[in-house]
């Protein structure tokens, strides 16, 4: 079974502070891929990264980051320097079958000026 | 390049009624997917279309249907309207078997009542 677990449903900072968002996933598969999506009140949801089970290199684009551990089935995101700009309901993602995303309940970031 | 456009943007149904969902899939991509977002939950996976078959179906019962379209757009219909039916509904572009790429529209806010 695929499952993503994103324990945090609300968190609140003050601008210019870091902030990591938390996930662990479950499958049993050795081929998958993760993913975090951005959703602003708009509703879509923005891409932001995916990763392939094979890779556990840690990546950093600007302000973001995250962290990929095979080892604790986790896949975490950092915003260093957090902006108002940042507020936002961010969701990780799990993908196997290349045709359906497993997303977790999302972590709903709110970044006070 | 245009994204991934849907139709209506908000729509208030009665109970028992049905109701026809529409998405324009980006431009160069063949496989629409659809997924059912609850207030305050992760989206959920209903199906996928590919060369105007299913193509990969979640944990949704019959009365949800779809379709595509030689265009690559595509409908969601769902039939005999619950309350619990009340979401956002995302539609997803991508090309077929990838597991990057995908394009999430802005969604429709369909209430029932």
């Amino acid at each position: 079974a695929q499952k993503v677990t994103q324990a945090q449903t609300e968190i609140s900072v003050v601008e210019k502070e870091d902030v990591t968002l938390d996930c662990v996933y479950e499958t049993r598969d050795t081929t998958y891929y993760l993913f975090w999506y951005k959703q602003p009140p708009s509703g879509e949801l923005v891409f932001l990264i995916r990763r392939n089970s094979f890779d556990e290199q840690n990546e950093i684009s600007g302000r973001y980051s995250w962290n990929f551990q095979k080892s604790t089935s986790s896949f975490n995101f950092t915003i260093t320097a957090s902006q108002v700009v940042d507020s936002a309901v961010y969701f990780c993602a799990l993908s196997s079958t290349g045709n359906q995303f497993y997303f977790g309940t999302g972590t709903s970031l709110t970044v006070i000026p | 390049e245009t994204g991934v456009t849907q139709s209506p943007t908000h729509l208030i149904k009665t109970r028992g009624q049905q109701v026809t969902l529409r998405c324009s899939s980006q431009s160069g991509h063949n496989t629409v997917s659809w997924y059912q977002q609850a207030l305050g939950q992760g989206p959920q996976f209903i199906f996928q279309y590919y060369r105007e078959e299913e193509n990969g179906r979640g944990n949704f019962p019959p009365r949800f249907s779809g379709l595509q379209f030689p265009n690559y757009s595509s409908e969601l219909n769902v039939n005999a309207l619950e309350l619990d039916d009340s979401a956002l509904y995302l539609c997803a572009s991508s090309l077929f078997n990838r597991e990057y790429g995908y394009t999430f529209g802005s969604g429709t806010r369909l209430t029932v009542v």
